[in-house]
């Protein structure tokens, strides 16, 4: 258990719907990740936060947005979303912004 | 842009023999490498790093990993296999260039030990 926890395990909605993840990272962790983890694009990093500012952007859709509260957990937004967000969504914490990253155990999209 | 090339999809090893699982890189700056272990339905578990200082880093489980700045290479190895290291193996590398510590993963090596 790496102490990172993220909820639902699963998700399960239809296009153009809007689903909310939620990120809980390590005690006393202040860098949060989002991971995106697909069949064919295999694992892309999405997004940083640190100390509730985004740190470094990656391959994240418009339609997606995330933000990081004053209790450093983190929410993850994906909204009009299409059959190809089908996806784990990972996060990920870390102490500070250079250090090994801790994963949770992901939330399983699935979009119909 | 930074990038990790994992040239085997699987990799087979007898139960008791060495192992190794490659990971080459590409970065405009110095390097940070890191190896992950991902198994069925679960996260990815940090295995190892490699910061700075000595070539050869251990890690959790028996694992280690060799540096080697020259073939930009990051192997993963274990003197002997165990059936339960069966996994998917993901290298990962940050770009000490760019700002923010996101990780680039390479596409993963499935890693099956038969007993």
């Amino acid at each position: 258990d790496s102490g990172v926890t993220q909820t639902p395990k699963h998700l399960i909605t239809a296009t153009g719907q809007r689903v909310t993840l939620r990120c809980s990272p390590r005690s006393g962790d202040l860098s949060v990740y989002w991971y995106q983890q697909s069949l064919d694009q295999g694992l892309q990093f999405l997004i940083q936060y640190y100390n509730g500012e985004e740190r470094a952007k990656g391959n994240i859709l418009e339609r997606f947005s995330a933000q990081q509260f004053p209790d450093l957990h983190s929410e993850l937004n994906l909204s009009s979303l299409e059959l190809g967000d089908s996806a784990l969504y990972f996060c990920a914490s870390s102490v500070g912004g250079r250090d090994e990253q801790y994963f949770g155990p992901g939330t399983r999209l699935t979009v119909t | 842009a930074q990038s990790v090339a994992q040239p085997e999809d699987q990799v087979n090893v007898a139960e008791g023999n060495p192992l190794t699982v490659k990971c080459t890189y590409s970065v405009s700056g110095n390097p940070y490498l890191f190896w992950y272990v991902q198994y069925p339905n679960r996260g990815l578990q940090f295995l190892l790093k490699y910061i700075t200082g000595d070539n050869l880093v251990k890690g959790s489980y028996g694992f280690e990993a060799e540096f080697n700045k020259s073939q930009t290479s990051f192997h993963l190895k274990k003197p002997s296999a165990l059936v339960s290291d069966s996994a998917l193996y993901f290298c990962a590398v940050r770009d000490l260039a760019r700002a923010g510590n996101m990780l680039t993963f390479g596409g993963g090596t499935r890693l099956m030990v038969k007993p």
